[in-house]
């Protein structure tokens, strides 16, 4: 059983169209988290929620909202998806009253190209 | 503020060799957790090793252990007895864990590439 899940895998759309990424976990954790790895491999936290709250919201453009049905689900929606937006999306989970490890578990991420 | 530098944005080492990776932080948190993943050429995001700001003994885990300098502000990765699969982006990361453990923060990572 995958620990964190992500459908697609692979994302190619035109511009200007509206897509989602879903994310599942089923370890129990209360915490998810939406990256975007660039074409430079830098990983950049998006967004956070915990127990389906929104605690973490970084500078992101308003064309991308995230969406938590309960806490073993994290979606991401894009609308008006633009050429910059081409990157690879990672979800991760956390369990933060885990006292020995406050890591993250990542998902194998979604590699969206916008054409 | 979390900060994660990684300065060696490539390594090339011969199988067999050891090899260290390095990575400094800073923070103004007492508090905080040091890690390093992993990044295949397939892309997944693997979890290799743990540090926190109070252990008193170096984390290791197999073949890798983390070299941690408090003093230094470094945690540097050391592989023991490289292998070709252990070719792979690196990825330094720290998480201040005050009152509230804040998210996670990533170095820039380093490309190791094990040469046979």
């Amino acid at each position: 059983d995958t620990a964190v899940s992500q459908t697609p895998k692979y994302l190619v759309t035109q511009m200007g169209n509206d897509k989602s990424i879903k994310c599942e976990q089923n370890l129990g954790h209360d915490t998810m988290y939406w990256y975007k790895q660039d074409s430079k491999k830098f990983l950049k936290i998006m967004f956070s929620y915990n127990n389906k709250e929104l605690i973490i919201n970084e500078t992101v453009p308003n064309r991308f909202s995230p969406k938590s049905p309960d806490k073993a689900h994290l979606n991401l929606h894009i609308n008006s998806l633009e050429l910059g937006d081409s990157a690879v999306y990672f979800c991760a989970s956390s369990h933060e009253g885990d006292r020995v490890n406050y890591g993250y578990t990542f998902g194998s991420g979604t590699r969206l190209t916008v054409v | 503020a979390q900060k994660i530098t990684q300065t060696q944005p490539g390594m090339f080492v011969q199988e067999k060799e050891a090899v260290t990776l390095d990575c400094t932080y800073d923070t103004s948190d007492p508090s905080y957790g040091l890690f390093w993943y992993k990044q295949p050429s397939s892309g997944e995001m693997i979890f290799l090793i743990y540090q926190g700001s109070y252990d008193q003994q170096n984390a290791t885990e197999g073949r890798y252990s983390l070299n941690f300098q408090k003093a230094r502000k470094s945690a540097n990765l050391v592989i023991s007895a490289s292998q070709l699969g252990d070719s792979a982006m690196y990825f330094c990361a720290m998480r201040d864990l005050g009152w509230r453990a804040q998210k996670l923060v990533f170095g820039q990572g380093t490309r190791l590439t094990i040469n046979p």
